[in-house]
Formats: C-alpha cells, structure tokens, sequence
C-alpha cells in the first residue's frame, strides 16, 4: 500500500539555521503530495502542496518540490525561527473521498 | 472559508462512561468526514471515514463498537467513545475534505481524551 516515510526527529537548531526534512514515499498512483505542521495541542494545519511532479508548494518560508523520479517531497526553509518550532508531518492523497496517508511526523524545535 | 470546528476542545471523563466528540464544517458541506486518533509524539492514525446518511468505515483493528461515528448530515459528524478506559486517552482529530480541490482538507483543532 500507499506510505510516507519522513525522517525521524527531534531536529533541534539554531534561529536562522537552514532546515530540511526529508520524505519519500511509496505510492501506487500519482498522489498529491502535502507538508502540515502541527502546534502543541492543536489540529493540524496546511504548510504546502503539490499536485503534481515537479511542482514546487511554497509557504511561509517553506517550500517542497514534487520529485516523481525520487519520490520525494523534502521540506526547506532557508532561515528557521523560533515560531517555526512545531511537529512537520508530510502526507500524500489522491483525488476523491480519501484520507491523507501520513508520516510519522518530525518534530523541530528551535532555540534562540 | 473551509473551518472545521470540532468540541469540545478537551475532557476528563470517569471509566466507564461516553463521551461525545463533535465535528461541524461551518461553511461548506462536508461529505465525507475522517476520524483520527494521535498518540503522544506519534503521526495520526486514520480511525474511520464517515459519510453522510451511511454506515463509517472503520480501518482494521478500530472496534466500530466502541468507538461510534454518526454523520447524520452535511455539516455534522460526530464520534461517541463508549465504555471509556483509560487506554482511550488520546487526542482526536477529525478532518472534511472540501469539494474545492484547492482547498483541500480541512482539521479540527483536536479535542484531549483523558479517562480517569
């Protein structure tokens, strides 16, 4: 079946270090792919997507190219704040009435 | 446009008794609602998908029997645990995809499950 792997967490770094979180995934399809973060004790909101390969999502500072020949959606930011520290979980779907596959989530955190 | 509210936001319930878990979509119908359920420092785990004036659709291993989701309409979704223990504590999201395609899904801001 369709899944996400993301690196394993916690990332801790400076403010304004460069940050990337890598993902792949497996899918059997063309799957859109997506970024969301997570603050503490809440849901989960919309960082970025892409629907399509070689489409690069961007956001906030963020952004994640669709690499169909990689599969891969890595997340990057050229200059972290503190505001940024949060828990990043990539997901992919397909179109339709389907739920969001999801990483396992990285959690960052940045220190001033 | 696209909010999700879910209620409540947390509780603190006794073993053995329901609580309730209610999703609304505050200006779009939501066809199609999903439940998840996150573990400390965990990813979300997809519960059941629920459509509206249908039965959900529980993923392997989630006792439809204890944890029951009515979508009785466009803009209301809701999840009873039943029985409660305190291996249900947890924190529940639930999400709406929307029919536009740009705007994708939409999630509640989670609500807090401690059973005592």
């Amino acid at each position: 079946g369709d899944s996400v792997t993301q690196m394993e967490g916690p990332v801790t770094l400076s403010e304004e270090a460069f940050l990337t979180i890598n993902c792949t995934y497996t899918a059997t399809g063309y799957p859109s792919l997506f970024w969301y973060v997570q603050y503490p004790g809440e849901g989960l909101q919309l960082l970025l997507k892409a629907t399509k390969a070689d489409d690069k999502g961007s956001n906030k500072g963020f952004e994640a190219t669709y690499r169909k020949e990689t599969t891969s959606f890595h997340l990057e930011k050229g200059s972290v704040q503190v505001s940024d520290s949060a828990v990043y979980f990539c997901a992919l779907s397909y179109s339709g009435n389907t739920p969001l596959v999801f990483g396992k989530g990285t959690r960052l955190s940045v220190i001033a | 446009g696209a909010v999700v509210s879910q209620h409540p936001s947390w509780v603190i319930c006794k073993s053995g008794t329901s609580v309730k878990i209610e999703c609304r979509s505050l200006d779009f119908q939501a066809t199609t609602m999903f439940w998840y359920r996150q573990f400390p420092k965990q990813s979300l785990m997809l519960m059941a998908t629920s459509n509206e004036g249908s039965k959900a659709t529980y993923e392997q291993g989630v006792e439809k029997d204890k944890f029951l989701i009515n979508h009785a309409s466009l803009t209301l979704s809701t999840l009873t645990v039943t029985s409660a223990h305190p291996e249900d504590s947890s924190f529940y999201i639930c999400s709406a995809r929307h029919g536009d395609r740009a705007v994708g899904y939409t999630f509640g801001s989670g609500t807090r499950l401690t059973v005592v």
